[in-house]
Order: structure tokens, then C-alpha cells, then sequence
């Protein structure tokens, strides 16, 4: 199992949709949990840090489950700036440093 | 500085070559990162510096590939004999914590070797 899965995407989506894209991972002792996003040919941009009782940020909502080693984002009333590849991130299994996914691209449409 | 600063923002060196990629942190942040991005894959852990600690080189590929960090704060990655296989976007990142805390990333420097 991958240390930190993603649906590749791409989700093709009309301005104001709300999406979702779930991540899963495969260390249990896993502490720090992160959403960032990445647009084409640039850096990636931490988006939101994920903790365990969910959190909310405008319009971005992230989720922890624990028990199933799964992390959620959801984004509500899509922008067109919201296109970018969206990557989940937890640490490593030594706490040291942090595990990307391949990331989940988004394409938001007028 | 104000962000993380990477040099050159691209490369492009023939096969067989040594290179130096640069990478100079956050003022005060005491982690530093290097990660590798090859076209349409996820970023690659290479190395970790944390202060004066040891660094984790786990994630280094091959012995054609060294880093340090001098005086806790500018480091360089090398290559030495590069290989096509090497092509890709180099990403340093620092944060201030352990790495339990967000990373701030420079903007890569893109490596083509030819």
C-alpha cells in the first residue's frame, strides 16, 4: 500500500459545484495531516492544516478519520481560481518529514 | 528573506556533469527540505536538516547525491555525474518546527539533463 493515496482526477466541475476528494494513508501512527495545493509549474502552497474534530476555513472543509486512515477535503461554491492539483500530505513514519500524495487535479468550468 | 529562496531557477547540464543547486531558508526557521518533483509525479522526501542534528539522507537516491547545510541556514544539493533519469524539479522547503508543521517551498529549481 502507498504511503499516501489519491484519485489522480481530474474532476471537471461548473463554477459554484461542491467537491470532494478523499485521501487515504497507510501509517497509523501518523500525526500531522495537510492539505496543499498546487497550481501548474509552481511551487505547492500549504491550503489548510486537517485536525482530528474536521475544521473549516471559508470555504474549504477538512475531515480526519482516524479509525480508517482517511482524510477529506470538500470545497463548497467552486471558483475558477480553485483549478489547481490539490495534494494530501501526512508525516513520515519517523515524524521527520512530510509524505505527499500524487495530488487530485481540479478543473473548475464558467 | 522573506520566503525561500532557490538557485538557479533552471539548469540545464549535459550527462556526466556535476551540479549544485542552492537553497537558502526562511531566516530563523531551523528545518530545511529537499524534495524532487519528476513530470506528472508527486514530490520525492531526498533529505532533511534539522539545526545541527544529523541530517536524514533516507530519502537520497543514489550516492550521486549529497547535500549539506552550513551554519544552520543556506544548504546545497549536488549531484555529481548527472544522468537523465535525474531531470526534474528540485524543491527545498523549511519550516520552523520538527516537521509536524506546514512547509514553506521555494520555487524549485528545473533540472534538465540532456
Amino acid at each position: 500500500r502507498k504511503e499516501v493515496e489519491q484519485d489522480p482526477g481530474p474532476f471537471n466541475v461548473p463554477e459554484g459545484a461542491t467537491v470532494a476528494f478523499n485521501c487515504t494513508y497507510s501509517n497509523s501512527a501518523s500525526q500531522s495531516f495537510f492539505w496543499y495545493r498546487q497550481d501548474c509549474r509552481k511551487e505547492p502552497k500549504l491550503l489548510m492544516s486537517v485536525y482530528s474534530s474536521g475544521n473549516e476555513d471559508g470555504r474549504f472543509t477538512a475531515q480526519l478519520n482516524r479509525a480508517s486512515q482517511y482524510i477529506s477535503l470538500l470545497i463548497r461554491d467552486s471558483k475558477l481560481s480553485d483549478s489547481a492539483t490539490y495534494l494530501c500530505v501526512v508525516n513520515n513514519q519517523a515524524g521527520t518529514a512530510l509524505i505527499f500524495g500524487k495530488g487530485t487535479t481540479l478543473s473548475v468550468s464558467s | 528573506g522573506a520566503g525561500v529562496s532557490q538557485s538557479p531557477s533552471n539548469k540545464v547540464t549535459e550527462k556526466g556533469k556535476d551540479v549544485e543547486l542552492r537553497c537558502d531558508p526562511i531566516s530563523g526557521h531551523t528545518a530545511l527540505y529537499w524534495y524532487r518533483q519528476s513530470l506528472g509525479q508527486g514530490l520525492e522526501f531526498l533529505i532533511y536538516f534539522q539545526g545541527n542534528s544529523a541530517p536524514d539522507k533516507s530519502g537520497l537516491p543514489s550516492d550521486r547525491f549529497s547535500a549539506e547545510r552550513t551554519g544552520g541556514s543556506v544548504s546545497t544539493l549536488t549531484i555529481q555525474r548527472t544522468q537523465q533519469e535525474d531531470s526534474a524539479v528540485y524543491l527545498c522547503a523549511s519550516s520552523s518546527g520538527d516537521g509536524a508543521t506546514g512547509y514553506t517551498f521555494g520555487s524549485g529549481t528545473r533540472l534538465t539533463v540532456v
